[in-house]
């Protein structure tokens, strides 16, 4: 069975510092691991995959997340935080390729970024 | 391109009612996904349909239901509402069902419609 720990329900940070977000994930598989991103009011919409290419991915908006077997962890990390990635970031699992399109969330991160 | 559109946005209903939600892929997208977020479970997989046939179920008691349209859009049915059914609806669509590797199975998520019952 397939499913992810997100370590922190809340994290802040100061505008222009640094910004992780702790994901653990389990998996029978090899997985497919994802970041959404949900701003108040908003649908979710997909910061970065991880598809069993390069272990080091990058998304949109500056974000990043590395891949790490041995530490079963998919982080999400962005070197200096804006105002505007105050938002709720879930980490996703799923089952590898084709095999359905059910993802499996994480409870959630509240990121706040305090000016 | 329009993006993923659920109706309606906000729903008020009291116990024992039933409910149907819309939701209209993008278009050309033939696989849409449902989705429950609540604040205490988090968000949960519903169904998948493709095609007009649901592909998976997630784990939920039958009064959930959906369905698949030939022109891809999709519905879903709660009936005899519980209070503990109040939550934010979600559905996805992507081109393709199953998920990985390139951008044609990604889930393009609306934004919604959040169901309040009394």
């Amino acid at each position: 069975a397939q499913s992810v720990t997100q370590l922190d329900s809340h994290v802040s940070v100061s505008e222009g510092t640094p910004v992780l977000l702790r994901c653990n994930y389990s998996s029978s598989y090899s997985p497919s691991l994802f970041w959404y991103v949900q701003h108040p009011n908003k649908g979710l919409q997909l910061l970065l995959k991880y598809t069993s290419a390069a272990t080091l991915v990058k998304g949109i908006n500056g974000f990043e997340a590395e891949f790490k077997k041995s530490e079963t962890s998919f982080h999400l990390t962005k070197p200096s935080a804006h105002m505007s990635d105050a938002a709720e970031y879930f980490c996703v699992v799923t089952l590898p390729r084709g095999a359905t399109n059910k993802l499996i969330f994480g409870t959630g991160t509240l990121l706040a970024v305090q000016p | 391109k329009a993006g993923v559109t659920q109706t309606p946005r906000y729903l008020i209903k009291t116990r024992g009612q039933q409910v149907t939600l819309s939701c209209s892929p993008i278009s050309g997208h033939r696989s849409v996904s449902w989705y429950q977020q609540t604040p205490g479970q988090g968000l949960q997989f519903l169904f998948e349909y493709f095609s007009e046939t649901q592909r998976n179920k997630g784990n939920f008691p039958g009064r959930f239901s959906g369905r698949q349209f030939s022109n891809s859009r999709s519905e879903m049915n709660v009936s005899t509402l519980e209070l503990g059914d109040s939550a934010l609806y979600l559905c996805a669509s992507s081109l393709l069902p199953g998920l990985i590797g390139g951008d044609d199975y990604e889930q393009f998520f609306g934004p919604g419609t959040r169901l309040t019952v009394l």
